[in-house]
């Protein structure tokens, strides 16, 4: 009965390859977002994803794209994998548009390491 | 953007001693959410309180929006308490990518 799963919880790949993480949300939320947490355990939010509007915070390099198949998934794709992407990833849903007046849900995270 | 500030970045208490931790905000806000990372790097969703006061067993919250403010009380603290504590606002203006914005966390060590 898990509300957000992301899979997988751990993703070690080499420099320069593709890869994606999935995330699905339960909840039946409008909402759902991507947020990187570095190495000093920093969280930033990454991506806003609502009803085919995307939202995307200024500093997040253009390798990133999140793809949505339905409003229950939103799939993070990332090319040419770089030594400073290696972080923890993590999703989140919420029921409306925003982070306003409901609380965000979050995954369990993924544990990106580039060798 | 809005700016979240945590205090104190560190603490290391006993098991049973009581401990507050401060967050600052420094716009109105209409989300605060109050976060556990345990070790495995959970994010735990203690409480959401853009204002008011919260309990739930040995945790509670009080957020004084008009000014600015958020406090976690933890009471007779166990060491499954450790972990890093964070504050996380959304703002009634809006974020980048209308997300929580988090602040640096407070990273806590109950120490048996």
């Amino acid at each position: 009965d898990t509300a957000v799963s992301q899979t997988p919880k751990y993703l070690v790949t080499q420099m320069g390859n593709d890869k994606s993480i999935k995330c699905e949300q339960n909840l039946g939320h409008d909402t759902m977002y991507w947020y990187k947490q570095d190495s000093k355990k920093f969280l930033k939010i990454m991506f806003s994803y609502n009803n085919k509007e995307l939202i995307i915070n200024e500093t997040v390099p253009n390798r990133f794209s999140p793809k949505s198949p339905d409003k229950a998934h939103l799939n993070l794709h990332i090319n040419s994998l770089e030594l400073g992407d290696s972080a923890v990833y993590f999703c989140a849903s919420s029921p409306q548009k925003g982070a306003t007046h409901q609380p965000q849900h979050f995954g369990d995270g993924t544990r990106l390491s580039i060798l | 953007g809005i700016q979240v500030e945590q205090s104190p970045p560190d603490l290391i208490l006993q098991e049973g001693a009581n401990s507050t931790l401060r967050c600052n905000f420094s716009d109105s806000v209409n989300n605060l959410q109050w976060f556990h990372q345990n070790p495995w790097g959970q994010l735990i969703n203690l409480f959401y309180i853009p204002s008011g006061t919260k309990q739930n067993g040995r945790l509670s919250a009080t957020t004084v929006a008009t000014e600015r403010y958020s406090l976690l009380y933890i009471s007779s603290s166990q060491t499954t308490d450790s972990g890093v504590y964070f504050c996380a606002v959304g703002g009634i203006s809006g974020g980048g990518a209308d997300g929580l914005t988090f602040g640096k966390g407070t990273h806590l060590i109950i120490q048996p």
